[in-house]
Protein backbone atom coordinates (compact mmCIF):
# COMPACT_ATOMS: atom_id res chain seq x y z
CA UNK A 1 0.00 0.00 0.00
CA UNK A 2 1.34 3.65 -0.73
CA UNK A 3 1.61 5.77 2.09
CA UNK A 4 -0.88 8.20 1.07
CA UNK A 5 -3.65 7.59 -1.76
CA UNK A 6 -5.34 9.28 -4.14
CA UNK A 7 -7.95 9.10 -6.70
CA UNK A 8 -6.23 11.09 -9.75
CA UNK A 9 -9.54 11.63 -11.11
CA UNK A 10 -10.66 13.79 -13.02
CA UNK A 11 -13.52 13.95 -10.75
CA UNK A 12 -16.39 16.51 -12.54
CA UNK A 13 -18.97 18.07 -11.05
CA UNK A 14 -21.35 20.73 -11.88
CA UNK A 15 -21.46 24.36 -10.63
CA UNK A 16 -22.78 24.65 -7.25
CA UNK A 17 -22.48 20.76 -6.21
CA UNK A 18 -20.48 19.76 -3.49
CA UNK A 19 -17.03 17.70 -4.44
CA UNK A 20 -16.29 15.18 -2.14
CA UNK A 21 -12.29 14.73 -2.46
CA UNK A 22 -11.31 11.33 -0.48
CA UNK A 23 -7.43 9.63 0.84
CA UNK A 24 -6.39 7.05 2.78
CA UNK A 25 -3.18 6.54 4.59
CA UNK A 26 -1.06 3.85 6.03
CA UNK A 27 0.25 3.49 8.94
CA UNK A 28 4.04 4.63 7.90
CA UNK A 29 1.85 7.98 8.14
CA UNK A 30 1.33 10.06 11.06
CA UNK A 31 -2.03 11.84 12.25
CA UNK A 32 -1.52 14.92 10.80
CA UNK A 33 -3.27 16.17 7.27
CA UNK A 34 -2.84 18.60 4.80
CA UNK A 35 -4.84 19.40 1.98
CA UNK A 36 -3.39 21.66 -0.79
CA UNK A 37 -4.88 23.05 -3.87
CA UNK A 38 -2.60 23.23 -6.70
CA UNK A 39 -3.34 24.97 -9.97
CA UNK A 40 -1.79 24.39 -13.58
CA UNK A 41 1.88 25.65 -13.16
CA UNK A 42 1.38 26.73 -9.97
CA UNK A 43 2.88 25.89 -6.46
CA UNK A 44 0.52 23.77 -4.19
CA UNK A 45 -1.37 26.13 -1.57
CA UNK A 46 -2.57 24.98 1.69
CA UNK A 47 -6.55 25.45 1.82
CA UNK A 48 -6.94 22.74 5.33
CA UNK A 49 -5.14 20.99 8.00
CA UNK A 50 -6.54 18.61 10.47
CA UNK A 51 -5.11 16.99 13.75
CA UNK A 52 -7.74 15.15 15.10
CA UNK A 53 -10.58 12.87 14.40
CA UNK A 54 -13.82 14.33 13.43
CA UNK A 55 -14.91 17.48 11.17
CA UNK A 56 -13.29 21.24 10.32
CA UNK A 57 -14.59 23.46 8.53
CA UNK A 58 -13.32 26.67 7.09
CA UNK A 59 -15.76 28.85 4.65
CA UNK A 60 -16.80 26.46 2.09
CA UNK A 61 -14.21 23.80 2.71
CA UNK A 62 -14.43 20.80 5.19
CA UNK A 63 -12.17 18.53 5.85
CA UNK A 64 -12.80 15.22 8.24
CA UNK A 65 -10.46 12.93 9.35
CA UNK A 66 -11.50 8.89 10.31
CA UNK A 67 -8.28 7.92 11.95
CA UNK A 68 -10.09 4.58 12.41
CA UNK A 69 -10.52 3.63 9.01
CA UNK A 70 -7.31 5.36 7.78
CA UNK A 71 -9.34 7.84 5.81
CA UNK A 72 -9.13 12.06 5.05
CA UNK A 73 -11.54 13.92 2.62
CA UNK A 74 -11.89 17.08 2.02
CA UNK A 75 -15.62 18.32 0.92
CA UNK A 76 -16.20 21.82 -1.27
CA UNK A 77 -19.61 22.99 -0.86
CA UNK A 78 -21.17 25.22 -3.84
CA UNK A 79 -18.64 24.38 -6.21
CA UNK A 80 -17.20 27.25 -8.36
CA UNK A 81 -15.39 26.93 -11.75
CA UNK A 82 -12.61 28.83 -10.01
CA UNK A 83 -12.11 25.73 -7.65
CA UNK A 84 -11.09 23.66 -10.63
CA UNK A 85 -7.49 22.22 -9.60
CA UNK A 86 -5.72 19.33 -8.43
CA UNK A 87 -6.21 18.81 -4.95
CA UNK A 88 -2.89 16.92 -2.66
CA UNK A 89 -4.10 14.86 0.49
CA UNK A 90 -0.50 15.11 2.48
CA UNK A 91 0.26 13.52 5.72
CA UNK A 92 3.16 13.71 8.09
CA UNK A 93 5.43 11.15 8.33
CA UNK A 94 5.94 9.47 11.55
CA UNK A 95 9.45 10.21 13.71
CA UNK A 96 10.06 13.42 11.02
CA UNK A 97 8.66 16.74 10.33
CA UNK A 98 8.09 16.04 6.08
CA UNK A 99 5.29 15.71 4.60
CA UNK A 100 3.82 12.72 2.54
CA UNK A 101 1.67 13.40 -0.55
CA UNK A 102 -0.68 12.16 -2.66
CA UNK A 103 -0.35 12.13 -6.26
CA UNK A 104 -3.38 14.07 -6.70
CA UNK A 105 -7.35 14.82 -7.34
CA UNK A 106 -8.00 16.70 -10.38
CA UNK A 107 -11.36 18.32 -9.76
CA UNK A 108 -13.23 19.63 -12.80
CA UNK A 109 -16.19 22.12 -12.14
CA UNK A 110 -18.36 22.88 -15.23
CA UNK A 111 -20.61 25.66 -15.54
CA UNK B 1 6.52 39.77 -0.46
CA UNK B 2 6.10 37.52 2.77
CA UNK B 3 5.99 34.45 1.07
CA UNK B 4 8.64 31.51 0.20
CA UNK B 5 10.74 32.43 -2.59
CA UNK B 6 12.62 30.72 -5.29
CA UNK B 7 15.00 31.53 -8.03
CA UNK B 8 15.08 31.00 -11.21
CA UNK B 9 11.49 30.06 -12.05
CA UNK B 10 12.81 28.06 -14.84
CA UNK B 11 16.30 26.86 -15.81
CA UNK B 12 17.49 24.83 -18.37
CA UNK B 13 20.87 23.56 -18.59
CA UNK B 14 22.44 20.73 -20.68
CA UNK B 15 23.28 17.26 -19.41
CA UNK B 16 26.32 17.28 -17.25
CA UNK B 17 25.80 20.64 -16.12
CA UNK B 18 25.98 21.74 -11.93
CA UNK B 19 23.26 24.00 -11.39
CA UNK B 20 22.13 25.79 -8.39
CA UNK B 21 18.57 26.35 -6.83
CA UNK B 22 17.99 28.97 -4.09
CA UNK B 23 15.18 29.08 -1.42
CA UNK B 24 14.51 31.96 0.60
CA UNK B 25 12.31 31.07 3.06
CA UNK B 26 9.29 33.08 5.39
CA UNK B 27 10.97 35.12 7.31
CA UNK B 28 11.31 33.34 11.22
CA UNK B 29 10.31 29.97 9.46
CA UNK B 30 12.26 28.09 11.65
CA UNK B 31 12.00 24.69 8.85
CA UNK B 32 12.70 24.44 5.40
CA UNK B 33 12.11 21.71 3.15
CA UNK B 34 12.76 20.73 -0.46
CA UNK B 35 10.43 18.57 -2.82
CA UNK B 36 10.50 17.56 -6.02
CA UNK B 37 7.33 17.37 -8.52
CA UNK B 38 7.30 15.47 -11.75
CA UNK B 39 4.33 15.81 -13.84
CA UNK B 40 1.30 14.73 -13.15
CA UNK B 41 2.40 13.45 -9.60
CA UNK B 42 2.34 14.72 -5.96
CA UNK B 43 5.74 16.31 -4.53
CA UNK B 44 8.10 13.91 -3.43
CA UNK B 45 10.51 14.71 -0.01
CA UNK B 46 14.25 16.16 -0.85
CA UNK B 47 15.64 16.75 2.61
CA UNK B 48 14.41 19.09 5.10
CA UNK B 49 16.55 21.70 7.87
CA UNK B 50 15.47 23.00 11.36
CA UNK B 51 17.71 26.38 11.12
CA UNK B 52 21.13 25.40 9.94
CA UNK B 53 20.69 21.37 10.43
CA UNK B 54 20.18 19.33 8.19
CA UNK B 55 18.15 16.91 9.80
CA UNK B 56 16.84 14.52 6.69
CA UNK B 57 18.18 14.27 3.30
CA UNK B 58 16.97 10.74 2.60
CA UNK B 59 14.92 11.76 -0.18
CA UNK B 60 18.30 13.09 -2.04
CA UNK B 61 17.99 10.68 -5.01
CA UNK B 62 22.05 10.07 -5.13
CA UNK B 63 24.92 11.71 -4.11
CA UNK B 64 24.72 14.50 -6.96
CA UNK B 65 22.37 15.88 -4.91
CA UNK B 66 23.95 18.24 -1.92
CA UNK B 67 21.66 21.19 0.53
CA UNK B 68 22.92 23.71 2.17
CA UNK B 69 21.37 26.71 4.68
CA UNK B 70 24.54 27.68 6.27
CA UNK B 71 23.35 30.51 8.28
CA UNK B 72 19.88 29.47 9.20
CA UNK B 73 17.70 31.07 6.12
CA UNK B 74 18.46 30.86 2.91
CA UNK B 75 19.11 27.68 1.52
CA UNK B 76 20.38 26.70 -2.46
CA UNK B 77 19.90 22.67 -3.69
CA UNK B 78 22.84 21.98 -6.11
CA UNK B 79 22.78 19.46 -8.34
CA UNK B 80 26.14 18.21 -10.06
CA UNK B 81 26.58 16.48 -13.53
CA UNK B 82 22.54 17.02 -14.35
CA UNK B 83 20.78 14.16 -15.91
CA UNK B 84 17.92 14.12 -18.05
CA UNK B 85 15.77 12.61 -14.94
CA UNK B 86 16.11 15.30 -12.98
CA UNK B 87 14.18 16.89 -14.75
CA UNK B 88 11.02 18.50 -12.79
CA UNK B 89 9.83 21.28 -10.47
CA UNK B 90 11.78 21.58 -7.28
CA UNK B 91 9.90 23.15 -4.37
CA UNK B 92 10.90 24.53 -1.68
CA UNK B 93 8.61 24.56 1.74
CA UNK B 94 8.84 26.17 5.05
CA UNK B 95 6.98 26.54 8.48
CA UNK B 96 6.83 28.38 11.23
CA UNK B 97 7.69 25.91 14.10
CA UNK B 98 9.97 23.52 15.64
CA UNK B 99 7.38 21.02 16.28
CA UNK B 100 6.45 18.16 13.75
CA UNK B 101 3.95 18.14 11.32
CA UNK B 102 2.99 21.68 10.68
CA UNK B 103 1.64 23.26 8.17
CA UNK B 104 4.55 24.34 4.97
CA UNK B 105 4.14 27.11 2.97
CA UNK B 106 5.44 26.43 -0.67
CA UNK B 107 7.27 28.60 -2.87
CA UNK B 108 6.19 28.72 -6.77
CA UNK B 109 8.97 26.27 -7.52
CA UNK B 110 11.81 26.28 -9.93
CA UNK B 111 11.06 23.87 -13.00
CA UNK B 112 14.40 22.13 -14.12
CA UNK B 113 14.76 21.32 -17.60
CA UNK B 114 17.00 18.98 -18.97
CA UNK B 115 18.41 19.44 -22.31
Amino acid sequence: QKEVEQNSGPLSVPEGAIASLNCTYSDRVSQSFFWYRQYSGKSPELIMSIYSNGDKEDGRFTAQLNKASQYVSLLIRDSQPSDSATYLCAGGAINTDKLIFGTGTRLQVFP
Amino acid sequence: GAGVSQSPRYKVAKRGQDVALRCDPISGHVSLFWYQQALGQGPEFLTYFQNEAQLDKSGLPSDRFFAERPEGSVSTLKIQRTQQEDSAVYLCASSLVLQGNQPQHFGDGTRLSIL
